[in-house]
């Protein structure tokens, strides 16, 4: 199994910067995805590695290392609208598992 | 541009009916097609991909069933429904490419058993 491990909640303040991790353990996979899900809608795409390092796509960078078998999420200049459920995927041949997805909160 | 269709946005059925939710794709060809589904407070699990037409993967097994009977439908279909078949059932498509490619996701129908 991929056993993919998310912190269940994080709460952050508008305009802070906030990190989500993401562990797994796996003997291997093509890529890594994160997912932005608000309350009773569609998981929107937000970002993919699939080599070692940084990716940067405007407010949200992700990470990965995989000899860490480990990932992030960065969210920089929270807003309120950034309120929502982050899920972190591995991607092995078109097949996604997810992560259960870990709820930001953010506070005024 | 690519747009994804699911009917209907809920439903609330009873314990041993049946059930037949719809996918669509436009604006693509050739997708690969994937059900999801989401139980409350938990992660999205892969239940069905396809990679083309009459193509069916099952990931888990259960009592739902999948169909691709055209390039850009996909149906999930059970003949008897169960307390623990309720959750929000999500659709997605992605266009094989490399050794990754995104999938896009429709906008789900949330059932529930009663």
């Amino acid at each position: 199994g991929q056993n993919i491990d998310q912190p269940t909640e994080m709460t952050a303040t508008e305009g802070a910067i906030v990190q989500i991790n993401c562990t797994y353990q796996t003997s291997g996979f093509n890529g890594l995805f994160w997912y932005q899900q608000h309350a009773g809608e569609a998981p929107t795409f937000l970002s993919y590695n699939v080599l070692d390092g940084l990716e940067e796509k405007g407010r949200f960078s992700s990470f990965l290392s995989r000899s860490k078998g480990y990932s992030y999420l960065l969210l920089k200049e929270l807003q309120m609208k950034d309120s929502a459920s982050y899920l972190c995927a591995l991607d092995s041949w078109g097949k996604l598992q997810f992560g259960a997805g870990t709820q930001v909160v953010v506070t005024p | 541009s690519q747009t994804i269709h699911q009917w209907p946005a809920t439903l609330v059925q009873p314990v041993g009916s049946p059930l037949s939710l719809e996918c669509t794709v436009e604006g693509t060809s050739n997708p690969n097609l994937y059900w999801y589904r989401q139980a409350a407070g938990r992660g999205l699990q892969l239940l069905f991909y396809s990679v083309g037409i009459g193509q069916i993967s099952s990931e888990v097994p259960q009592n739902l069933s999948a169909s691709r009977p055209q390039d850009r439908q996909f149906i999930l279909s059970s003949k008897k429904l169960l307390l623990s078949d309720s959750g929000f059932y999500l659709c997605a498509w992605s266009t094989p490419r490399g050794i990754v490619s995104e999938q896009y996701f429709g906008p789900g129908t949330r059932l529930t058993v009663t």
